[in-house]
């Protein structure tokens, strides 16, 4: 069976500080693996995505994220966050790659001036 | 390159009305999704088409959801009657599936209150 877990409902940190958010995932195959940033009233934007190549994966806006098959982890991380990045932030698993998409319940990103 | 849109942005309606929701998806998309986000909740797909044959609506209330995908573009997701449950934003979203390419576009959602 495939699932998401994200560790951290909510995370704050100050601007210009390390942004850690945390996913652990399950499953059968060899999956594809996404983080989508959702600011408020905005769409779904896709910050980056793991698809079997490379496993340290960047994405925009500074934004980069390294799959762990042995501690089946996908932790999206950033240097240092800007007031822009408060949003809301999903970890996605594809599994297997190009089916149904299966949505971590999010992680509410603060970011304190 | 436009994105997915959708129509209405909001809606308020009653328990036991009927509404109906509009997707657009990006052009040359053949794959279109429907989700259900609940308050707090990520995103929970409710229908996955492609062209205009369902792959996946398992997760999809029978009883009172219904969509369909006419001529492989456009989607209408209609919900009736309505409970309050129902409240939540309907996003729709769309992939072209080509090679390792699929990641999915989502539009800005439609939010539904039931009242």
């Amino acid at each position: 069976a495939q699932s998401v877990t994200q560790l951290d409902s909510h995370v704050s940190v100050s601007e210009g500080t390390p942004v850690l958010l945390r996913c652990n995932y399950s499953s059968s195959y060899s999956p594809s693996l996404f983080w989508y940033v959702q600011h408020p009233n905005k769409g779904l934007q896709l910050l980056l995505k793991y698809t079997s190549a490379a496993t340290l994966v960047k994405g925009i806006n500074g934004f980069e994220a390294e799959f762990k098959k042995s501690e089946t982890s996908f932790h999206l991380t950033k240097p240092s966050a800007h007031m822009s990045d408060a949003a809301e932030y999903f970890c996605v698993v594809s599994d297997p790659p190009g089916n149904q998409f299966y949505f971590g319940t999010g992680t509410s990103l603060t970011v304190i001036p | 390159e436009a994105g997915v849109a959708q129509s209405p942005r909001y809606k308020i309606i009653e328990k036991r009305q009927s509404v109906a929701f509009w997707c657009n998806p990006i052009s040359g998309h053949a794959t279109l999704y429907w989700y259900q986000q609940i308050l707090g909740q990520g995103p929970k797909l409710l229908i996955q088409f492609q062209n205009n044959g369902v792959v996946d609506d398992s997760q999809l209330p029978k009883d009172r959801f219904s969509a369909e995908r006419l001529k492989g573009v456009d989607s209408t997701l209609k919900i009736q009657p309505a409970k309050l449950e129902d409240s939540a934003v309907y996003l729709c979203a769309s992939s072209l599936v080509t090679g390792l390419s699929y990641e999915q576009y989502f539009g800005p959602g439609t939010r539904l209150t039931v009242t």
